[in-house]
């Protein structure tokens, strides 16, 4: 079945670390996409790539990065940068222009 | 300019009954409104879209009303099930310095009673 997983489900961050987060997609998209979900604010852009080697930041983007080596594959890392990280972190693909985003189920990250 | 005002933020509803949730948008530029149901634990999926020359669209027991001269847009549930019960995020769309930025509204959560 095509999709987009992205793991670990849940993840928890020590003060100072930085983490990573993965999203593997299958859909073949040229597009994808990173989200931070915060209870009654909607989803908001981290980054985003449209082709392998080149990414954009969002509207959130400081305290994070990311990387586009493969088409499939569009690694998020929290940094220690990231002072307020605890939040439902969403990816997504796109295969054109005005089509709707497919999401994975998510990662919760946890500071502990 | 680029917010999305979806309301209202949660909603209870009789089974059978109709479960009604609005958004409003600024930006004339937006050309592709999507709407998303998201369960617990689960990333978004996408119900149902609508482009700006349809008034309406529907799918089974869901329908969007788009007042293109509002900059209104509606979804609508007939008949809602308890399976209905999620939270629910319109969004508006827009191709923007080379990607398709999509602008989410805040999310209503709707939960449909027996």
């Amino acid at each position: 079945d095509g999709g987009i997983t992205q793991s670990p489900k849940y993840l928890f961050r020590k003060e100072g670390q930085n983490v990573t987060l993965s999203c593997e997609q299958n859909l073949n998209h040229d597009a994808m996409y990173w989200y931070r979900q915060d209870p009654g604010q909607g989803l908001r852009l981290i980054y985003y790539s449209q082709i392998v080697n080149d990414f954009q930041k969002g509207d959130i983007a400081e305290g994070y990065s990311v990387s586009r080596e493969k088409k499939e594959s569009f690694p998020l890392t929290v940094t220690s940068a990231q002072k307020n990280p605890t939040a439902f972190y969403l990816c997504a693909s796109a295969t054109g222009v005005n089509q709707p985003q497919h999401f994975g189920d998510g990662t919760r990250l946890s500071i502990l | 300019q680029q917010q999305v005002k979806q309301s209202p933020q949660s909603l209870i509803v009789q089974k059978g009954g109709i479960s009604i949730i609005n958004c409003a948008y600024e930006n004339t530029a937006f050309d592709y409104f999507p709407w998303y149901q998201q369960f617990p634990g689960k990333g978004p999926a996408l119900l149902i879209a609508i482009r700006p020359d349809v008034s309406e669209k529907k799918e089974g027991r869901f329908t969007i009303s788009f007042n293109k001269s509002a900059k209104q847009f509606s979804l609508h549930i007939m008949d809602s099930q308890p399976g209905d019960s999620a939270t629910y995020f319109c969004a508006a769309s827009m191709y923007s310095g080379g990607y398709q930025k999509v602008t989410f509204g805040t999310g209503t959560k709707l939960q449909v009673i027996p």
